[in-house]
């Protein structure tokens, strides 16, 4: 069985643009999770999508957004890009039902913003 | 306000030895956690969980313990091995949100 598939692994964009970054989750799983990985913040939440609805939403401003669509694909978007963006991204899916929450995690997409 | 903790940043031990990690919690309302390992430039790895009704739950050489009067959870890994050198990140949630709050995680290098 595939695992979560994020695309780009690499990114640049400079400050001021925007980035979409795409996440394909693991055959079967509804829920999408995204998360930024900082030296100085560690991993944190940004939202959460389930049938097409954003279920969760972590503490980040609103230039911060996603989407998914019906086949479970989602993707994040980051506008107006600041220096201080530059993060890992990391996609996460899950199954759901219950109290188990294991999330399956890609490699992430590195985005450098200068 | 850090909900989820890990005090000691890094560990170092002996291969063959126990590998102890641990994170502690303030909210009381997590219901669910998880350990999971990170390599650098890849996604976390899940591990192991623990749900809030029981106390200890093992799988192979890992083994979670959780002690919810102290809010505290350890992983124990027996026996350490070269390939366990990672960043471990413990993690919570609360009424089955796919929503996890994780700790700053600890490196853990495995010595010959």
């Amino acid at each position: 069985k595939a695992g979560v598939t994020q695309t780009p692994r690499y990114l640049i964009k400079t400050r001021g643009q925007q980035v979409t970054l795409s996440c394909s989750p693991i055959s079967g799983h509804r829920s999408v999770s995204w998360y930024q990985q900082t030296p100085g913040q560690g991993l944190q939440f940004l939202f959460e999508y389930f049938s097409e609805t954003q279920r969760n939403k972590g503490n980040f401003p609103g230039r911060f957004s996603g989407r998914q669509f019906s086949n479970s694909r989602s993707e994040m978007n980051v506008s107006t890009l600041e220096l201080g963006d530059s993060a890992l991204y990391l996609c996460a899916s899950s199954l759901v039902g219950g109290m188990e929450v294991e999330a399956f995690f890609g490699q992430g997409t590195r985005l450098t913003v200068v | 306000d850090q909900q989820v903790k890990q005090n000691s940043p890094s560990l170092s031990v002996q291969e063959g030895r126990i590998s102890i990690l641990n994170c502690d919690y303030t909210n009381s309302m997590f219901d669910y956690f998880l350990w999971y390992k990170k390599y650098p430039a890849e996604g976390p790895t899940f591990l192991i969980s623990i749900s809030s009704i029981k106390d200890k739950n093992e799988d192979g050489r890992f083994t979670v313990f959780l002690n919810k009067s102290a809010k505290h959870l350890s992983l124990h890994i027996v026996p350490s091995q070269p390939g366990d050198s990672a960043v471990y990140f413990c993690a919570a949630s609360f009424q089955g949100a796919q929503k996890l709050v994780f700790g700053q995680g600890t490196r853990l290098t495995i010595n010959p």
